[in-house]
């Protein structure tokens, strides 16, 4: 079975901190991984994915993956409010099924 | 920007009752998935179509499910015989045929089943 794992949170920062979410995952033929945001009552939204060891940037967002220890992590920069969501990570073998963790739930306190 | 559309946004029927929710994929996109989130719980895939066929499907994706592209734009999951445990959120989404998998999804129907 290959299983997605995060801490369910909710994890609360106050506006303009660093927040840090983690995931592990199982399957070592994973070749994709995706962070999607997830406000309450809507879809998953595709904000970061990342495909080679190390760190990837885009705005306030860094993704940091490492193979060898099975694990991805999103850090968010300048946290604002409406960065509060569900943040869900999200593997994936290559033109197959995304395997989605059950979600962080980040809040961002003013 | 162009993204997937669904519809309806919420379906309620009862149990027995045949289901088809459609989406629209992004144009250029050849990959097409379905997904579903029991409420509270997390996303689960369903089905995956490539090339007019189902190139990989879950254990939760039995014989009350079908998928189809019936036209150049759409794609539909029909379940045939609703249960009370189909009640969920479906989620189509659409991915190129180029890259690295980047799965982009609809909005959602949400199903209810009384």
């Amino acid at each position: 079975q290959k299983e997605v794992e995060q801490n369910s949170g909710p994890l609360s920062v106050p506006e303009g901190a660093i927040a840090s979410l983690n995931c592990t995952y199982s399957d070592r033929g994973s070749q994709s991984f995706f962070w999607y945001r997830q406000y309450s009552g809507k879809s998953p939204e595709l904000i970061m994915f990342i495909y080679s060891n190390g760190d990837k940037e885009d705005g306030r967002f860094t993704a940091q993956l490492n193979k060898a220890s099975q694990y991805v992590s999103l850090l968010i920069r300048d946290s604002q409010p409406s960065d509060s969501a569900t943040y869900l990570c999200a593997v994936s073998g290559g033109y197959q099924k995304v395997t989605f963790g059950t979600g962080t739930k980040l809040q961002v306190i003013p | 920007e162009p993204e997937v559309t669904q519809t309806p946004s919420h379906q309620v029927t009862q149990m027995g009752q045949e289901v088809i929710l459609r989406c629209v994929p992004i144009s250029n996109h050849l990959y097409f998935y379905w997904y579903r989130q029991i409420l509270g719980q997390k996303v689960e895939f369903l089905v995956s179509f490539y090339n007019n066929e189902i190139s990989e499907k879950s254990e939760i994706f039995d014989d009350q499910f079908s998928v189809e592209r019936p036209d150049g734009s759409n794609f539909t999951l029909k379940i045939r015989s609703t249960k009370l445990e189909d009640s969920a959120m479906y989620f189509c989404a659409s991915s190129e045929a180029k890259g690295t998998n980047e799965q982009f999804f609809g909005p959602g129907t949400r199903l209810t089943v009384l």
